[in-house]
């Protein structure tokens, strides 16, 4: 079956940090990637997403994802992190086979201290 | 459009008892998915609809859950009954069809059993 593992469950950072998540897969064929993210208090967001074309993927509030295939991975960056950062994260795969089964790794907190 | 609907919001109940959550997806979309989220064990999927029939309920724990989609415009979930490991946050979300880019979350129903 396939499996998202996300590594680091807990990240502190102070602001203008920069972030970088892991999150690998264990599919290996056609994958699409996701990114998404929980601030407190709120509902699941789409920070970004890899469909194909270019590895390396411009999300939202200056992240980016880049996904290397001979790694089966897919970590999130970001340059310089800011308090409204502060929130889970989530990396999620679903394959092609599977049709729809988005599976979703453990989530990483990241705490970003002012 | 007001977004996927959950309700209620906070749900505290006794073990024992039973628990029905309540998902209204948004208007045109296809696909309806049911997610727990715990801390142990972060997101996973409990089953989804396509055109208000199950396709995949593999992930539903055991017995004590069950999920229906009567039409279109509602979901439930159902916990019966129910146990203090049960505790969670509950998602639903929803997409227009396959191969959609994102899923759109409701806000959750934190459930908690005593």
């Amino acid at each position: 079956a396939q499996s998202v593992s996300q590594h680091n469950h807990h990240v502190i950072l102070s602001e203008a940090a920069s972030l970088e998540l892991g999150c690998n897969y264990s599919y290996g064929g056609t994958v699409n990637l996701f990114w998404y993210v929980q601030y407190p208090g709120q509902h699941l967001q789409l920070l970004l997403k890899y469909f194909s074309g270019d590895p390396l993927v411009k999300g939202i509030k200056g992240f980016e994802a880049e996904f290397i295939k001979s790694k089966f991975s897919f970590n999130l960056r970001k340059p310089s992190v800011q308090w409204s950062d502060t929130a889970e994260y989530f990396c999620a795969v679903n394959d092609e086979d599977s049709s729809y089964k988005l599976i979703f790794g453990s989530g990483t907190r990241l705490l970003v201290r002012p | 459009d007001a977004g996927v609907i959950q309700s209620p919001r906070h749900e505290v109940t006794e073990m024992g008892q039973e628990v029905t959550l309540r998902c209204k997806p948004i208007s045109g979309h296809d696909y309806l998915f049911w997610y727990r989220q715990t801390m142990m064990r972060g997101l996973e999927l409990l089953i989804y609809f396509n055109n208000n029939v199950p396709i995949d309920d593999s992930g539903m724990p055991e017995d004590r859950f069950s999920a229906k989609m009567p039409n279109a415009s509602f979901s439930t979930l159902k916990i019966q009954p129910s146990e203090p490991r049960d505790s969670a946050v509950y998602f639903c979300a929803s997409t227009p069809g396959p191969r959609e880019e994102k899923l759109f979350f409701g806000s959750g129903t934190q459930l908690s059993v005593l």
